[in-house]
């Protein structure tokens, strides 16, 4: 089945914990995002990256990290996590780096981050 | 800057009955626009895509129209049913300087009575 998948799907942590929470999509899309979701303000995006190795900031990207090594794979780390980043967080990836009009987005189930 | 509307904010219709969920948009200068759905804490699902080129996109009970000169978009659900209770969301990508971001619609939270 075509997906993309993150790990964990919910997540409690504490203040300046090192996390980092996974994305990984089986369709060999080039282009990937990460987008966090809270009340009132709807969607941003955090970070993208346009294939292996190209990464750059979206609306939101302070506070956090990507790297993305590998195709199939696109990490989002927070390096010293502060209660401000509460929130829901979505992986989304596409097939083309460039814009084209046959091409929706396939979004992950979500990670669920609680920081205390 | 792009701004997505969507209209009604929440709707509650009676299970079976047809209905249509509007989205706006301020910049017609779009590619393609995708119709997705979101359970309460749960992801994305997407429903439809309807690229610039295309007046309508079918899927099942689901219809989208796209009309880009008005800026508008409706997603018309037939036949309504409790399972489709969920929040929806239109979104249009943007492409800027080596970035494709979406900007999503402000959501439209359905309930079907039973």
């Amino acid at each position: 089945e075509a997906q993309v998948t993150q790990n964990p799907r919910y997540l409690i942590t504490v203040t300046g914990k090192k996390l980092t929470v996974t994305c990984s999509q089986n369709m060999n899309h080039e282009y990937m995002s990460w987008y966090r979701q809270d009340p009132g303000l709807g969607l941003r995006q955090i970070y993208y990256s346009m294939n292996v190795e190209v990464t750059d900031k979206g609306d939101v990207p302070e506070g956090y990290k990507v790297s993305r090594k590998e195709k199939r794979n696109f990490p989002l780390i927070l390096e010293s996590p502060s209660p401000n980043q509460t929130s829901l967080y979505f992986c989304a990836s596409t097939p083309a780096g460039t814009p084209s009009p046959n091409y929706g987005y396939t979004f992950g189930s979500g990670t669920r981050l609680t920081v205390v | 800057k792009q701004e997505v509307t969507q209209i009604p904010a929440a709707l509650s219709v009676p299970e079976g009955e047809n209905l249509v969920l509007n989205c706006s948009f301020t910049d017609s200068a779009i590619y393609n626009l995708q119709w997705f759905r979101q359970d309460p804490g749960k992801g994305l699902t997407s429903l439809l895509l309807i690229q610039s080129s295309q007046r309508e996109q079918t899927s099942g009970r689901l219809n989208a129209s796209l009309d880009k000169s008005s800026g508008r978009s409706t997603l018309y659900i037939a036949a309504s049913q409790p399972g489709d209770s969920a929040t929806y969301l239109c979104a249009v990508p943007k492409w800027d300087f080596g970035n494709e971001k979406l900007t999503f619609g402000t959501g439209t939270r359905l309930t079907i009575i039973p």
